[in-house]
């Protein structure tokens, strides 16, 4: 069953500064997922990718399928961007039809 | 479209007492899961359904039964809830791998 690591736990940083955000993965998978869950608790996914680069606005996730490794940026950071950043693969090598693993998230504060 | 809707958001249980939780969707998803969100740990899934009439156990599925009658509603019931299921539970549904999450709902058990 994979096994999902994120990094760091807690970030504070101040507006504009460049976020990365780290996940490392223990299985082969298909896709990964990002996930932004605001501090009134709801979830809403940021991107699902399988392979190189994807970008959204001011997010960059990038994935490194031989290392088992994904990176989350937010460039010129606001308190707006201020959430908990979750990573999520499925369980085991496939597509995820029986759901997601997800890692225990990042918290993210953006300091005006 | 509604999206993922959760019912109620907030509820109190005393020990012993038993209730359901609701899920519909309204995007004709084949997939729907139940997670759970504790303190300190990921979101842990207890059931999900891949289609109306099928479920099947996640990571966490003691004390919980769930049921899939209709394609757009999932239900979660607790039949004799415990102090250890205070959660927050969310319900989500998938479409071509993204999963669309409802907005929670709060238990507390006494």
């Amino acid at each position: 069953k994979n096994e999902v690591e994120q990094s760091p736990q807690n970030l504070t940083a101040q507006e504009g500064e460049f976020i990365t955000i780290n996940c490392s993965y223990s299985v082969g998978i298909s896709a990964l997922h990002w996930l932004q869950q605001h501090p009134g608790g709801g979830i809403v996914s940021l991107f699902m990718l399988s392979s190189g680069k994807k970008k959204h606005g001011r997010l960059i996730a990038t994935i490194n399928i031989q290392e088992k490794h994904s990176s989350l940026h937010i460039t010129a950071s606001h308190p707006r961007d201020s959430a908990v950043y979750i990573c999520a693969v499925p369980p085991y090598s496939g597509g995820g039809a029986d759901g997601l693993t997800f890692g225990k998230g990042t918290h993210l504060i953006i300091q005006p | 479209n509604a999206g993922v809707t959760q019912t109620p958001k907030f509820r109190v249980l005393k020990t012993g007492q038993s209730m359901t939780l609701l899920c519909a969707q309204d995007m004709n998803h084949e997939y729907m899961y139940w997670y759970r969100q504790d303190p300190g740990m990921g979101l842990r899934l207890i059931h999900y359904s891949v289609g109306e009439g099928t479920t099947a156990k996640g990571e966490v599925p003691d004390g919980y039964n769930v049921s899939r009658l209709k394609k757009q509603n999932f239900l979660l019931g607790l039949e004799s809830a415990a102090p250890s299921q205070t959660s927050v539970y969310f319900c989500a549904s998938r479409s071509g791998g993204e999963q669309f999450f409802g907005p929670g709902t709060r238990l507390t058990v006494l």
